[in-house]
């Protein structure tokens, strides 16, 4: 059982470039969500979705778009980096909506140079 | 929306010593909460979470935390800490699937 797996683990960009991060979950949970974790700022929400085909903004969405297109994959796209998403970003999935414990993916972790 | 604050930045401990982690909360409806532990280097884990009933919670590796709805509080508590729970410690809300993380407290133990 793999759990929440991301990829890549590291990753460097240029100022402008895209690049999607990866997650997927085995676990059939319907509830999956990207976080972004910056020194003294703990876990930032930047997407969610609650099931295939829904997703919904968290607390810091803007430069992010993702999508559900199944259940087991919620990828991660960045439009355009900037350096001020220099960040670690973990993924996690639950399988009760609000109430379960979030399974957390090992992280990305991201350089916008 | 919700929000977290962990007032404790930084606790140092000797090992055996009594641990208490601070954290509050600003909602005013019915919240779910949770305790999590980020060990250097690697992924969130989940300590122990609150939904209802008992305001007494115990979790894993011996950590406790209590609920007090009056104060917004859900402080994590440990009777004797260990080398190994050296940490960042992360309290959490969960409001209608939105989970909002306070900022963290790093624990460090000395042995």
């Amino acid at each position: 059982n793999a759990g929440v797996t991301q990829t890549p683990k590291f990753q460097v960009l240029k100022t402008g470039q895209s690049m999607t991060l990866q997650c997927a979950q085995d676990m059939n949970h319907e509830y999956m969500s990207w976080y972004r974790q910056d020194p003294g700022m703990g876990l930032r929400l930047i997407h969610y979705s609650v099931g295939a085909g829904i997703t919904d903004q968290g607390e810091v969405p803007n430069g992010y778009n993702v999508s559900r297109s199944t259940t087991e994959d919620f990828p991660l796209r960045l439009l355009s980096a900037a350096p001020s998403q220099t960040s670690v970003y973990f993924c996690a999935s639950s399988l009760y909506q609000g109430r379960g414990g979030y399974t957390f993916g090992s992280g990305t972790r991201l350089t916008v140079v | 929306a919700q929000s977290v604050s962990q007032h404790n930045h930084h606790v140092i401990l000797s090992e055996a010593a009594s641990l208490e982690l601070g954290c509050n909360y600003s909602y005013g409806g019915t919240v779910n909460l949770f305790w999590y532990v980020q060990y250097p280097g690697q992924h969130l884990q989940l300590l122990l979470k609150y939904f209802s009933g008992d305001p007494l919670v115990k979790g894993i590796k011996g950590f406790e935390a209590e609920f007090i709805k009056s104060k917004f509080s859900f402080n994590l508590r440990k009777p004797s800490v260990q080398w190994s729970d050296t940490a960042e410690y992360f309290c959490a809300v969960n409001v209608n699937n939105d989970m909002r993380f306070g900022a963290g407290t790093r624990l460090t133990v000395k042995p």
